[in-house]
Formats: structure tokens, sequence, C-alpha cells
């Protein structure tokens, strides 16, 4: 069974286009993110949603919009894509566990994105 | 700016030896440390999480933790071409919710 899954797994479009990756978790965790990882590997936070509610929204353009129809799903809708928008973005999702504030993250397996 | 730094190597060892990899962070506050291990093309995986100063053990792997120094270390025994791969150190800051990642160490383990 996958835990956390993304689709598309590929994305090739123009810019300027307007694009949606989506992200479902079954292991019944609060909280959702979306991350950037860009060609260097470097792997930078965007948005995380708790039971549905944004809880961290880092700085990215607002052409980035997060979605979380409920707390299994959370959408990453991108407006107007640019070159540099292209990157592996990942989804992951975590549960915080009562009286602790340690927690682990699993990741999706990755949408990777081409900008042309 | 809270950061994660780490080496970005690449570090090459012959198979057999012991794999260091290190990572310092800059926010005092930061209560949990992760390493990550993601293998080209895939997602990243964990492979040990630390929340106290000391050692922790697992199999092959210990991470060692030194909050005054602001210090993580993960090492490696008995290194093997399996474990070749890039490896992500993390820190929570601010809420536990936030992780920040360092930048990654590609390790390559020689057969």
């Amino acid at each position: 069974d996958t835990a956390v899954s993304q689709t598309p797994k590929y994305l090739v479009t123009q810019m300027g286009n307007d694009k949606s990756i989506k992200c479902e978790q079954n292991l019944g965790h609060d909280t959702m993110y979306w991350y950037k990882q860009d060609s260097k590997k470097f792997l930078k936070i965007m948005f995380s949603y708790n039971n549905k509610e944004l809880i961290i929204n880092e700085t990215v353009p607002n052409r980035f919009s997060p979605k979380s129809p409920d707390k299994a799903h959370l959408n990453l809708h991108i407006n107007s894509l640019e070159l540099g928008d292209s990157a592996v973005y990942f989804c992951a999702s975590s549960q915080v566990l009562a009286g602790f504030n340690q927690e682990t993250q699993y990741f999706g397996p990755g949408t990777r994105l081409l900008v042309l | 700016q809270k950061e994660v730094e780490q080496n970005s190597g690449p570090l090459s060892v012959p198979e057999g030896a012991i794999a260091s990899l290190n990572c310092t962070y800059s926010d005092r506050v930061s209560q949990s440390f992760f390493w990550y291990r993601q293998y080209s093309g895939k997602s990243p995986e964990l492979i040990m999480s630390i929340y106290s100063n000391g050692d922790k053990e697992d199999g092959r792997f210990t991470a060692q933790l030194n909050k005054a120094s602001q210090y993580v270390s993960l090492l490696i025994r008995d290194s093997q071409p399996s474990d070749s791969a890039t490896y992500l150190c993390a820190a929570t800051s601010g809420s536990a919710r936030q992780l920040t990642f360092g930048s990654g160490t590609q390790l390559t383990v020689l057969p």
C-alpha cells in the first residue's frame, strides 16, 4: 500500500500554463507538506497544512496556491508557470504524538516538473 | 535565518569502511534531528532520528547529537555500495512541524 502518493509523477509543460499536482496520504496523519527540491538537491519547505488549516506558508510566489479539501489530501496549483519552477515537488505527511514534540515526515515519490 | 549546513561532498569511502557525515545547525531551540537518505531519482527516506544528546545506534547506523556545539553526525559502519546516496540532515525549527534541511552530502561507497 502506498502511504503518500502524488500525481502526476512527471509533468512537462509550456511556460505560462497552469498546472496542478495532487497528493494523498493514507497514514491517518494530521499534517501535510509541500517541498520543492531544486537541481542542487536542496529541499525547501513551501507550505504546511494541519487538519486542512494552513500553518506554514514560506516565501513563495503567490502563483503557487495549496488547497486541502480534507486532511488526507493536499493539492498544489501553480499559475503562469515559469522556467524557474522546474524542480521536483515532494509532498510529505506527519503526525504529532500527544505529549511529544517530535514527529517523522514521510515523503511521497515526487513530481518532476519541467517547464519549457 | 535558520540554517542547517552539511558538507556537500562528494564523500567517497571504500567498502567496509566507516562513513562519517556531519551537520551543524544554527537554531539553538531545535529539538529534533533527522537523517534522511535519498537515492538518485527517489524520495527522501528516514533512516535515523535523534532527540537527546549522545549516541543513538540502529544497526550499522549511529547518530550523534551535541546540542552545546549544535552538531549532528551520522556514522555508517561497514559501508556497502548500496549505501551510496545523498544524505540529508534536517532539524526542527520554530514549531515542531517545520523541518529545515541541509543541502545534503553525496556519499559513494566504492566496491
